[in-house]
């Protein structure tokens, strides 16, 4: 079930400049799309969403792109900070459920 | 800012007990969720559960796996007859609503590790 993809395991971005993530996605069922970030020894926390009706949501630093015709999925963080280093992990759902489908997951290592 | 809280954060079984996992969702939310995270793998859904009753469960949810609501507050996740491969981070989550454009907020988790 590769429903939800990260292809890059890893990251690294000095402090300051922007931080790119990518997904992809294979349903086209999927309606609406988050990112989680995660620390090591806590649970994914809630970052940032967008509705497939939309196709570009921004929260303060972070921006959530979203391409429907390519199924692609993208996270900008402008500035990167040494506390935005994390494993982030984008997740799909589709409108006739209420699971989440979770990526494998990009490490990101902002150097200070 | 209200949270999921899940207990223990670490449980250490023997193959073949059972487990029981326990969460307490936050506290106006309607929709509970376990999901597991097998060391190195994505993390998978497991089961949905609103007015007490699963709404969703995957293929992972098996006969061995079960969910309660056994008060007000809390939510767990019992695993019948444990087995290696149920070793894996277990998370709890909550959400408001379902289906709707709402995330679903986790706990921190339980690591289950079965012996």
């Amino acid at each position: 079930d590769q429903q939800v993809k990260q292809n890059s395991p890893s990251l690294s971005v000095q402090e300051g400049r922007i931080s790119i993530l990518n997904c992809d996605y294979t349903n086209s069922m999927f309606d609406y799309f988050l990112w989680y970030k995660k620390y090591p020894a806590e649970g994914p926390t809630f970052l940032i969403s967008i509705s497939s009706i939309k196709d570009k949501n921004e929260d303060g630093r972070f921006t959530v792109f979203l391409n429907k015709s390519a199924k692609h999925l993208s996270l900008h963080i402008v500035p990167s900070q040494p506390g935005d280093s994390a494993v982030y992990f984008c997740a799909a759902r589709t409108y006739t459920g209420n699971q989440f489908y979770f990526g494998t997951g990009t490490s990101l290592t902002v150097i200070p | 800012e209200p949270e999921v809280t899940q207990t223990p954060s670490h449980q250490v079984t023997q193959m073949g007990q059972e487990v029981i996992l326990r969460c307490v969702p936050i506290s106006n939310h309607l929709y509970f969720y376990w999901y597991r995270q097998i060391l190195g793998q994505k993390v998978e859904f497991l089961v949905s559960f609103y007015n007490n009753e699963i709404s969703e469960k995957s293929e992972i949810f098996d006969d061995q796996f079960s969910v309660e609501r056994p008060d007000g507050s809390n939510f767990t996740l019992k695993i019948r007859s444990t087995k290696l491969e149920d070793s894996a981070m277990y998370f709890c989550a909550s959400s408001v609503q379902g289906r709707t454009d709402q995330p679903q907020h986790f706990g921190d988790g339980t690591r289950l590790s079965i012996l």
